[in-house]
């Protein structure tokens, strides 16, 4: 049984560019939450895909934005990338929308130069 | 919204000895408690997770007991061994809300063979 999936594993972007993360959620699974944790903190919540729409939304601008696929797999797009966008980017499934336990992949370590 | 604080950023155990991480939080509404133990270069693993209706839980080695009247739960692990070592994060989620954790900083768990 597959675990959350996260491609790529790491990642090098200039300040100004765009940048497109994948997730594909545990099997069964069919939302999907994403998570930005900075060095030496808790995972912050950017927002949550349910349904191939974006449901809950955390303090972040819009340069952030999603998608959900029919497949319940997700991407998360940041344009115009900031030096303080570096950070762990962690995709998290759950069963249903409104189930508590959340199963995390492995993250993508994007650094912004 | 919810704040979730962690009072030790880092705690250094000896093999065998028992370790203890707490954490506050300050909404009376939250009602699911877990905690997640993130090792080098993996995403966060939900360990043990607590209710507001039960006031501790027992899982082998781990175990996590809550006050709600002092805001405050806490994690035990007995036994400590080498592979314990990681940081654990706690958070505190509104079920009946948003369902989306708040996470707190972390405690670094150190355990020397």
């Amino acid at each position: 049984d597959a675990g959350v999936t996260q491609s790529p594993t790491h990642l090098i972007k200039t300040r100004g560019q765009q940048v497109t993360l994948r997730c594909s959620p545990k099997s069964g699974h069919d939302t999907v939450s994403w998570y930005q944790q900075a060095l030496g903190q808790g995972p912050q919540f950017i927002f949550q895909y349910y349904e191939e729409e974006e449901r809950q939304r955390g303090n972040f601008p819009d340069r952030f934005s999603g998608h959900q696929f029919p497949n319940y797999s997700s991407e998360l797009n940041v344009n115009a990338l900031l030096l303080g966008d570096s950070a762990l980017y962690l995709c998290a499934s759950s069963l249903r929308q409104g189930s508590e336990k959340l199963f995390f992949g492995s993250g993508t370590q994007l650094s912004v130069l | 919204g919810e704040s979730v604080g962690l009072h030790l950023p880092t705690l250094s155990v000896q093999e065998g000895d028992s370790a203890v991480i707490k954490c506050t939080y300050s909404d009376s509404a939250s009602n699911y408690f877990p905690w997640y133990k993130q090792e080098l270069g993996k995403g966060p693993q939900l360990i043990i997770d607590i209710r507001s209706n039960v006031g501790e839980k027992k899982d082998q080695r781990i175990a996590v007991t809550l006050n709600k009247t002092a805001k405050h739960f806490s994690l035990h692990i007995t036994e400590t061994q080498p592979e314990d070592s990681a940081v654990y994060f706690c958070a505190a989620v509104t079920s009946g809300g948003s369902y989306i954790p708040t996470f707190g900083r972390g405690t670094s768990l150190i355990v020397h063979p």
